[in-house]
């Protein structure tokens, strides 16, 4: 099984600046990488996918990058709408998820 | 664009079965795989097993070998997770998602049932 490795687990950043979260694979995934927001009370949203692929509908300020076994996703000038749990997935073997960064106000 | 709609809630006793449906509208499940996802309460995400309706067979995490069974009906736009042997730890929300395949992103996601497992 392929294992995504999420860091920092909780981030604290106040409203417009930029978050960075990291994701590595334990083998290379290529770009088979996602990335989903979820909410409390609420299922997951796909945010990114092909390690850089907006999804439909995401703001530009969402953006991924990354390739092999380390990925990134960047936050820039974070909105009070954006604080939430993000997830790592790869889906190059089956999919499997990182554990998730909590990203809150700082 | 296709929407996924999990059944209701369910309350269950150690050792019993579940089955959970998952109902598509506004598409049909034709070039889709559809898989379910596992949330344990504070808990991360965890893929459980996966089906491509026109195909049939169903592939399963090995964690849930031997345990879970997911089937579809492409006539119906209808998919359906049985979990048996349940315990407390597989106290849950269980989502139904959409690829458009095996190796893609979840693209559409159900908003989740719940499933109890208490004695």
């Amino acid at each position: 099984e392929i294992v995504m490795t999420q860091s920092p687990a909780t981030l604290s950043v106040s409203p417009g600046e930029r978050a960075t979260l990291s994701c590595r694979a334990s083998q290379s995934v290529s770009i088979n990488v996602a990335w989903y927001q979820q909410k409390p009370g609420q299922a997951p949203r796909l945010l990114i996918y092909g390690a850089s692929t907006r999804a439909t509908g995401i703001p530009v300020r969402f953006s991924g990058s990354g390739s092999g076994t380390e990925f990134t996703l960047t936050i820039g000038s974070l909105q009070s709408e954006d604080f939430a749990v993000y997830y790592c997935q790869q889906y190059s073997k089956w999919w499997t998820f990182g554990q998730g960064t909590k990203v809150e106000i700082k | 664009q296709m929407q996924l709609v999990e059944s209701g809630a369910e309350v269950k006793k150690p050792g019993s079965s579940v089955k959970v449906s998952c109902k598509a509208s506004g598409g049909t499940f034709s070039n889709s795989a559809i898989s379910w996802v596992r949330q344990a309460p504070g808990q991360g995400l965890e893929w459980m097993g996966g089906i491509i309706p026109s195909f049939g067979s169903a592939s399963y995490a090995q964690k849930f070998q031997g345990r879970v069974s997911i089937t579809a009906d492409e006539s119906t736009n209808t998919a359906h997770m049985e979990l048996s042997s349940l315990r407390s730890e597989d106290t849950a929300v269980f989502y139904c998602v959409r690829s458009s395949g095996y190796y893609a992103a979840f693209d559409i996601w159900g908003p989740g049932t719940t499933v109890s497992v208490s004695a």
